[in-house]
């Protein structure tokens, strides 16, 4: 079966300080991967969606990137972090080919103080 | 520019109620409709998807109905429990070729709570 981990699920970072999350899926392969950004009041919002390897796509304007050094793994970063960064971030994985569901992982909770 | 909207914001019920939970979208041109469940603090959980074809789909005492051309949709859920307290989310696909067909637009949810 697959599974969706993420990590760290807790994270207190001071404004100005780098970031990375890192998300990676087992038991499948070739899959899509994404980022959302769930923020008080603001609902879900796509950040970034890979189709393969070294393909990122970029939804919104923001001092956050994303990369994909291996097909399960997809990684969030920033190098210095606002305090408007802040909130609860998602990982999700759907099927390369079809469009079905979006499996989400549990979440990593992000404040900046 | 999709908007996906969620009325009622909060909703509290009686246990053994039946609700529903209700969702619009300004475009409708999307690929699917899917309603999740979050917990709090936690991830999503999928509940149902409807493809655009699709009028509605049932799980267990969940039912979602979908009229593309109107763009609603609705969550039915029967005879409700405790169990069943969370926020439920709808997201709507968009539509076309390519890498756009794998977007989710999210309404901001409604906060069930369902009092034993």
């Amino acid at each position: 079966s697959q599974t969706i981990h993420q990590w760290p699920a807790t994270l207190v970072q001071p404004v100005g300080s780098p970031l990375s999350l890192e998300c990676t899926v087992e038991g499948t392969s070739n899959p899509n991967l994404y980022w959302y950004r769930q923020a008080a009041g603001r609902g879900l919002q796509l950040l970034f969606y890979s189709v393969g390897i070294g393909q990122i796509s970029s939804e919104v304007p923001q001092n956050l990137s994303a990369s994909r050094p291996q097909d399960r793994q997809f990684i969030l970063s920033s190098k210095k972090l606002l305090l408007s960064d802040s909130g609860f971030y998602l990982c999700a994985w759907s099927v390369r080919l079809v469009q079905e569901t979006q499996y989400f992982g549990p979440g990593t909770r992000l404040l900046v103080l | 520019k999709q908007e996906v909207t969620q009325i009622p914001a909060a909703l509290s019920v009686p246990e053994g109620e039946n609700l529903v939970l209700n969702c619009s979208f300004t475009d409708s041109a999307i690929y699917n409709l899917q309603w999740f469940r979050q917990d709090p603090g936690k991830g999503l959980t999928s509940l149902l998807l409807i493809q655009s074809s699709q009028r509605e789909q049932t799980s267990g005492r969940l039912n979602a109905s979908l009229d593309k051309s109107s763009g609603r949709s609705t969550l039915y859920i029967a005879a409700s429990q405790p169990g069943d307290s969370a926020t439920y989310l709808c997201a709507v696909s968009a539509g076309g070729s390519g890498g756009s067909n794998y977007k989710l637009t999210f309404g901001k949810g409604t906060l069930l709570t369902v009092n034993p």
